[in-house]
């Protein structure tokens, strides 16, 4: 599976629209991207999942450009409860496995 | 609707004791994952159900582990004898399919002293 790498840490404000970029360079033919995020004390939760270009649900959108070298998750003003660690898998169509890496540890001040 | 349940919370034990850890999955769910995250290695699979079936225990570290899944409604996740590097949190998550979303439940932290 594809190696990935994504800020360790943001910071950001209440209200404020928050973009996480992961890069995964030799990403598969036959991998989408899929996001969880983790809340401390909880086991992580799907987000969103998508192969190219732009997908969009309630929670977030995930923009992937032509190349798929690079995914970004954008959060739309952001508040308190998104407090929380951000992972980006690369996962291959018909497999179950999910390799979790370090995440991005996003913390939103008042 | 009720999500994955684990039980315990939280398990304190002492080393060389034998540590059982529950899971009861979302009701018609067919695969169950078990996983284990620490600081040091992060989020890591240590075995895969389908259909109560063990399907890939390749992430299970050694012999002192081992899991059941006696029907479809409940796993079990034995450790024994238990050290203090068993220590950590402890993750089940289930799906409707082998590559379908999967939903973790709240985990059950483990110290073993």
């Amino acid at each position: 599976l594809a190696k990935t790498t994504q800020p360790i840490s943001m910071d950001s404000y209440e209200g404020q629209e928050v973009n996480i970029t992961c890069s995964h360079n030799n990403i598969a033919t036959n991998d989408y991207i899929t996001w969880y995020q983790q809340f401390p004390s909880q086991g992580p939760r799907f987000i969103i999942q998508g192969y190219k270009t732009k997908v969009t649900n309630e929670v977030a959108s995930l923009f992937i450009p032509a190349d798929r070298k690079s995914s970004t998750l954008s959060l739309p003003r952001v508040s308190l409860s998104d407090t929380a660690v951000y992972y980006c898998l690369p996962r291959k169509d018909s497999s179950y496995k999910l390799i979790f890496g370090s995440g991005t540890r996003l913390l939103v001040r008042p | 609707d009720a999500g994955v349940i684990q039980s315990p919370r939280h398990e304190v034990t002492e080393m060389g004791q034998e540590v059982t850890l529950r899971c009861k999955p979302i009701s018609g769910h067919n695969s169950l994952f078990w996983y284990r995250q620490t600081m040091m290695r992060g989020l890591e699979l240590l075995i895969y159900f389908n259909n109560n079936v063990p399907i890939d225990d390749s992430g299970m570290p050694e012999d002192r582990f081992s899991a059941k899944m006696p029907n479809a409604s409940f796993s079990t996740l034995k450790i024994q004898p238990s050290e203090p590097r068993d220590s950590a949190v402890y993750f089940c998550a289930s799906s409707t399919g082998e590559s379908d979303t999967q939903y973790f439940g709240p985990g059950t932290r483990l110290t073993v002293l």
